[in-house]
């Protein structure tokens, strides 16, 4: 089985900080996936890599960057952390079906 | 609009029903299409692929109308376990990145 591992299940930080997402896969899949959930809006996409140290820009980047020094890490980073980022995240991993971490609930307060 | 959009529900069946719903897509030039359930607080897991002719996966039906540009998702002989929600899934050119996710469908199954 893939096993997609997000560093933290829950997050709790303040306006302004620097907050960083950490994803791991054990599947040796290029293609790796940062998403964002929000009731009503789906997943929408934040950056997603093709491989080591390729990124390129989904729908929503703005405020988000992201780092892929190693084939099986992702790491999804908000520079200044905002309340508008208050949401689900999800990392995902595989093309065309993407197998998905269980997801970090972040809340900035 | 959206590229994928789905009615949200929810759907609430008694057990033993039929439910069924549909997922519309806007890019006529699209070659893959999934149906991924997830539950409350859970992540999105794969539920099934959709195929040009139709296909099935135990109680589910999953049928693709490119004419309408439609997908949908029939479940026969509910049980409280299918209470979810689906996610319509859309996927571009059979080399292209991104794929498109619908807000889902909430299905609520009632005993």
């Amino acid at each position: 089985d893939v096993k997609v591992t997000q560093s933290s299940r829950y997050l709790v930080k303040r306006t302004g900080e620097k907050v960083f997402l950490e994803c791991v896969q054990d599947m040796d899949h290029e293609n790796m996936f940062w998403y964002r959930q929000d009731p009503g809006l789906g997943l929408r996409l934040i950056y997603f890599s093709y491989d080591v140290k390729m990124k390129e820009k989904g729908d929503i980047p703005e405020g988000y960057s992201v780092s892929r020094e190693k084939k099986e890490r992702f790491s999804l980073i908000l520079e200044s952390a905002s309340t508008n980022q208050t949401s689900m995240y999800l990392c995902a991993t595989g093309l065309p079906v993407a197998f998905f971490g269980q997801g970090t609930r972040l809340t900035v307060v | 609009r959206k590229e994928v959009e789905q009615d949200p529900g929810p759907f609430n069946v008694p057990e033993g029903a039929t439910v069924a719903f549909n997922c519309t897509y806007s890019n006529s030039a699209s070659q893959s299409f999934f149906w991924y359930r997830q539950d409350c607080r859970k992540e999105p897991k794969l539920l099934m692929s959709v195929y040009s002719s139709g296909n099935e996966d135990g109680r589910f039906t999953a049928q693709l109308n490119r004419a309408s540009q439609y997908i949908s998702l029939l479940i026969r002989d509910s049980k409280l376990s299918d209470s979810a929600t689906y996610l319509c899934v859309v996927r571009g050119r059979s080399n292209d990145y991104k794929l498109s996710f619908g807000a889902g469908t909430t299905v609520t199954v009632r005993a």
